[in-house]
C-alpha cells in the first residue's frame, strides 16, 4: 500500500530563515507534485518531478526527489508572509492513482 | 476559459438524502477525478475517469458513484448521505494522461463543502 508521510505537519517560521519540508513514500511511482493551499481555498500546483535527481525552483521555493531513497524535499528559502499556506505532496503511481501527505502547515511570523 | 468549476459550493444534507455535485472542465482534459479532504488527512482519491465512458475506483469510493457521459463533466453522486461523508470535495482534471509528460500537474475545482446532519 502507498503511504506519503510529510513532515513536520505543522511549522511556524521567523521571516527571513530557512527551512525544508520532507516527504517520504512507500512504493515506487511515476511522479511527484507539490501543492500549495490557502486557507478555504482550493490547491495549487507548485512542483512536478519526474525523475531521479529533478530539482525545480520557484522564487523561494525549491523542489528536489531523490527516487532511490522515496525522498522529495521543499525547501524554503528567506521565507516571507507570503508563503504562509498549507503545503501537500502527492505521489502517483500506476498512472491513475494520487496520494497525498498530510500536509504542513506553514505559518511565516514577522 | 474557466478551467475546473464545482457546483454547488456549499451544502447540508440530512442523513440518507442523496445529491450530485457537479463537475465541469473546458480544459478538454481526458482525466478527472474527485478528491474528498478531511482535516489532518490530506485529500484521498475517491473515482476517476481516464476517458469519456471511462471510470475506476479509488482510494475510497464507498458510498459514491460516478458516471462520464461526455469529457468535460464528472459528476459525483452520494446515494444516501451519511455523516460520515462531511468533508470538503475537490474535483480535479489533467491532461496527457498516458503520453508521459504532465508537466502541469492537475488542475483543482475551487471545492464543495458538504455538511451531513
Amino acid at each position: 500500500e502507498l503511504k506519503v508521510e510529510q513532515n513536520p505537519l505543522f511549522l511556524s517560521m521567523q521571516e527571513g530563515k530557512n527551512y525544508t519540508i520532507y516527504c517520504n513514500y512507500s512504493t515506487t511511482s511515476d511522479r511527484l507534485y507539490w501543492y500549495r493551499q490557502d486557507p478555504g481555498k482550493s490547491l495549487e500546483s507548485l512542483f512536478v518531478l519526474l525523475s531521479n535527481g529533478a530539482v525545480k525552483q520557484e522564487g523561494r521555493l525549491m523542489a528536489s526527489l531523490d527516487t532511490k531513497a522515496r525522498l522529495s524535499t521543499l525547501h524554503i528559502t528567506a521565507a516571507v508572509h507570503d508563503l504562509s499556506a498549507t503545503y501537500f505532496c502527492a505521489v502517483e503511481y500506476n498512472n491513475n492513482d494520487m496520494r497525498f501527505g498530510a500536509g504542513t502547515r506553514l505559518t511565516v511570523k514577522p | 476559459n474557466a478551467g475546473v468549476t464545482q457546483t454547488p459550493k456549499f451544502q447540508v444534507l440530512k442523513t440518507g438524502q442523496s445529491m450530485t455535485l457537479q463537475c465541469a472542465q473546458d480544459m478538454n482534459h481526458e482525466y478527472m477525478s474527485w478528491y474528498r479532504q478531511d482535516p489532518g488527512m490530506g485529500l484521498r482519491l475517491i473515482h476517476y475517469s481516464v476517458g469519456a465512458g471511462i471510470t475506476d475506483q479509488g482510494e475510497v469510493p464507498n458510498g459514491y458513484n460516478v458516471s462520464r457521459s461526455t469529457t468535460e463533466d464528472f459528476p459525483l453522486r452520494l446515494l444516501s448521505a451519511a455523516p460520515s461523508q462531511t468533508s470538503v470535495y475537490f474535483c480535479a482534471s489533467s491532461s496527457q494522461m498516458n503520453t508521459g509528460e504532465r508537466d502541469y500537474g492537475y488542475t483543482f475545482g475551487s471545492g464543495t463543502r458538504l455538511t451531513v446532519v
